[in-house]
C-alpha cells in the first residue's frame, strides 16, 4: 500500500527542537521527492522545504531558513524535518508530502501526489 | 516572491450546483498550477495539476483552467462528499511553491 505514515502528535516548550519523521512505503523511496508542509490552526497550508530522496539535496523556504533541516534514511525510507528555537506561532499540523512531476525538460509541472496524515506540533509554556 | 489569491474566499452552494472557483497569481505563471481539497482534520488531496490535468482516480465533475495569472477549478455537478476547501498552489517558481488562502465550500 502506497503511503506516508507520520510520527505522533508533539507538545514542546518555547525555545526547544521538535523532529517529525514520515515513513514511506509502497513505492520506491529515492525516486520522489519528500516536501514539508504545515498549517496553523484555521490558516492556509505553507509551504516549509523538500528533499530529493535520492541525492539529499535541500531546498527551504525563506521564512524558514536557519530553524529547519530536512534530512532522508534511504534505508529507512523515512525523512525527517526538524524545527528549532520553537515559538507559539509554530503550533500547526506539520504534514509530509511526495513530490512527483510532469512533463520533461528543464521546467517540469511539480505537484504533491501522496500526503500523510500530519502531526500536530503544540508549543506551550 | 510569487502571492496567490483565491476568490471567493466561502461560498454556499448546494447538492447539484456547479460551482466555479477562482485563483490569481502575482505574476505570469503559465499553467503551474495545482488544485488541492482538503477535508476537516484530513491532510489534502490531489485533484488537478498543471492547471487543468486531472489527478488519477479523481471524479470527472473536476476541471480545471487557465494560464497565465488566471486560473479556475469548476466542479460541474457538486455532490455532498465534495464539501471542503480549496487550495491553489503555484509551482512555477520551483523549488519554492505557494499555496492560495483557500476556498470553503460549504452546504446552503
Amino acid at each position: 500500500q502506497v503511503q506516508l505514515v507520520q510520527s505522533g502528535a508533539e507538545v514542546k516548550k518555547p525555545g526547544a527542537s521538535v523532529k517529525v519523521s514520515c515513513k514511506a512505503s509502497g513505492y520506491t523511496f529515492t525516486s520522489y521527492a519528500m516536501h514539508w508542509v504545515r498549517q496553523a490552526p484555521g490558516q492556509r497550508l505553507e509551504w516549509m522545504g523538500w528533499i530529493n530522496a535520492g541525492n539529499g539535496n535541500t531546498k527551504y523556504s525563506q521564512k524558514f531558513q536557519g530553524r529547519v533541516t530536512i534530512t532522508r534514511d534511504t534505508s529507512a525510507s523515512t525523512a525527517y524535518m526538524e524545527l528549532s528555537s520553537l515559538r507559539s506561532e509554530d503550533t500547526a499540523v506539520y504534514y509530509c508530502a511526495r513530490g512527483d512531476y510532469y512533463g520533461s525538460g528543464s521546467h517540469p509541472h511539480w505537484y504533491f501526489d501522496l500526503w500523510g496524515r500530519g502531526t500536530l506540533v503544540t508549543v506551550s509554556s | 516572491d510569487i502571492q496567490m489569491t483565491q476568490s471567493p474566499s466561502s461560498l454556499s452552494a448546494s447538492v447539484g450546483d456547479r460551482v466555479t472557483i477562482t485563483c490569481r497569481a502575482s505574476q505570469s505563471i503559465s499553467s503551474y498550477l495545482n488544485w488541492y481539497q482538503q477535508k476537516p482534520g484530513k491532510a489534502p488531496k490531489l485533484l488537478i495539476y498543471a492547471a487543468s490535468s486531472l489527478q488519477s482516480g479523481v471524479p470527472s465533475r473536476f476541471s480545471g483552467s487557465g494560464s497565465g495569472t488566471d486560473f479556475t477549478l469548476t466542479i460541474s455537478s457538486l455532490q455532498p462528499e465534495d464539501f471542503a476547501t480549496y487550495y491553489c498552489q503555484q509551482s512555477y517558481s520551483t523549488p519554492i511553491f505557494t499555496f492560495g488562502p483557500g476556498t470553503k465550500v460549504d452546504i446552503k
